[in-house]
């Protein structure tokens, strides 16, 4: 079975500051690994996913992500935030096989000072 | 990707009432799923909706409380039946093609007074 910990439940930081968001998951085989966000009152969309090769993985809105198979860790990270990436985010597994149930963490909330 | 779309978007609903919650993509798809989102709180799988035969449930969830139909590979249902309080959620459904990724409605979400 998997697991997703996302450590932060809650992160301020000022905007055009750079942030990380903490994500760790534990699986005893090979898993695709994602990272949503969803805005206030809207659905959930892809920022980007880990499934093999170069393990920093670039998404949408100048989010990135790095893969680190040893500590089991897929944190993601903005270099300079906006007002408008307030939002909560979700990191999530799924496992190598015929069926693609996400398992998501408990969802960090992030919120950009001015 | 997928369009997706929910209904209804929103409602509310008395207690001991249930409620069907329609999903419906745009192209045909493989998997279609139903998560629960409580609030402040991240999702929950409740089910994997299966076309042809009876949908696949978590723990915790039970066909009586959520039955759920998928007639074909374009539209599922999701039933809240005999509703309380504590299911008032956002129910979200989701589809994936592949291994690799799912897309996901923009929800319903439900109070039950």
């Amino acid at each position: 079975a998997q697991s997703v910990t996302q450590l932060d439940s809650q992160v301020p930081v000022f905007e055009e500051a750079p942030v990380e968001l903490r994500c760790n998951y534990s699986s005893s085989v090979s898993v695709y690994l994602f990272w949503y966000v969803q805005y206030p009152n809207q659905g959930l969309q892809l920022l980007l996913k880990y499934l093999s090769g170069s393990t920093l993985v670039k998404g949408i809105n100048g989010f990135e992500a790095e893969f680190n198979k040893s500590q089991t860790s897929f944190h993601l990270r903005k270099p300079s935030v906006h007002i408008s990436d307030t939002a909560e985010y979700f990191c999530a597994v799924t496992q190598y096989s015929s069926a693609s149930k996400i398992i998501f963490g408990s969802g960090t909330r992030l919120s950009i000072r001015p | 990707s997928a369009v997706i779309s929910q209904k209804p978007s929103r409602d509310i609903c008395q207690r001991g009432t249930s409620l069907t919650i329609q999903c419906q993509v745009d192209s045909q798809v493989t998997m279609m799923f139903w998560y629960r989102q409580q609030p402040g709180q991240s999702l929950t799988l409740i089910a994997t909706a299966n076309q042809g035969s009876e949908a696949t449930y978590e723990s915790g969830f039970v066909i009586d409380k959520f039955p759920i139909s998928r007639p074909n590979l374009t539209f599922s249902t999701l039933t809240v039946s005999n509703m309380s309080p504590e299911d008032s959620s956002i129910y979200l459904c989701s589809v994936a093609r592949g291994l690799d990724e799912q897309f996901f409605g923009p929800g319903t979400r439900l109070t039950v007074l």
